[in-house]
């Protein structure tokens, strides 16, 4: 089956700890993001990727970083410097995103609880 | 900076019902507007993709109509199902990446 992976499901961490999160693709797509939800508020865009090697920041890249060494993965570390980690975070990947129909396939999710 | 907004935040119908809601978004340097169902315990799925104004799309009890120069894009349920229950999400294209709105959680009681 086709589709995006992310592990673990929940993850818990003590403060001041780095974490990463996992996410793999077998889709083929060239572009991958990550994004963040907090109870109220709408998926944020953390980082994006249109090809490997490359990524931008979104619009809350503060204290996190990504990779993109493979077409199939984009993990995510979440960073000591991330003021208020705990959250659900969403990876997603996507055929092109230049263009305007490009739809974004989404993974299952991690919920991360810094404790 | 685009601003996405969904209304209401949450809805509370009876199967049968007929409902609707709305996502507002700005009606300058418009792209696209997608949109989502997020069902519990599962990833998001996309349901539409709209281009023009005037766009309507259709799928099974699930339309969406788009206005463009007005800034608005509407989701419509017929006859809602338990199986509707979700959240629904709009976002707008904006520059290689998509702006969500924070959602519409449908609950649909037998």
């Amino acid at each position: 089956d086709g589709g995006i992976t992310q592990s673990p499901k929940y993850l818990f961490r003590k403060e001041g700890q780095n974490v990463t999160l996992s996410c793999e693709q077998n889709l083929n797509h060239d572009a991958m993001y990550w994004y963040r939800q907090d109870p109220g508020q709408g998926l944020r865009l953390i980082y994006y990727s249109q090809i490997v090697n490359d990524f931008q920041k979104g619009d809350i890249a503060e204290g996190y970083s990504v990779s993109r060494e493979k077409k199939e993965s984009f993990p995510l570390t979440v960073t000591s410097a991330q003021k208020n980690p705990t959250a659900f975070y969403l990876c997603a990947s996507s055929v092109d995103p230049r263009l305007v129909t490009d739809t974004q396939y989404f993974g299952p999710g991690t919920r991360l609880t810094v404790l | 900076i685009l601003n996405v907004e969904q209304s209401p935040q949450s809805l509370h119908v009876q199967e049968g019902d007929s409902t609707n809601f709305t996502c507002s978004f700005p009606s300058s340097n418009f792209y696209a507007l997608h949109w989502y169902r997020w069902e519990t315990a599962k990833s998001p799925e996309a349901l539409f993709v709209m281009t023009l104004n005037g766009d309507e799309k259709k799928k099974g009890r699930i339309s969406a109509t788009l206005n463009t120069k007005e800034g608005y894009s509407y989701l419509y349920i017929k006859g809602s199902q338990p199986e509707d229950s979700a959240t629904y999400l709009c976002a707008q294209k904006g520059f290689q990446k998509l702006v969500f709105g924070t959602g519409t959680r449908l609950l649909v009681s037998p």
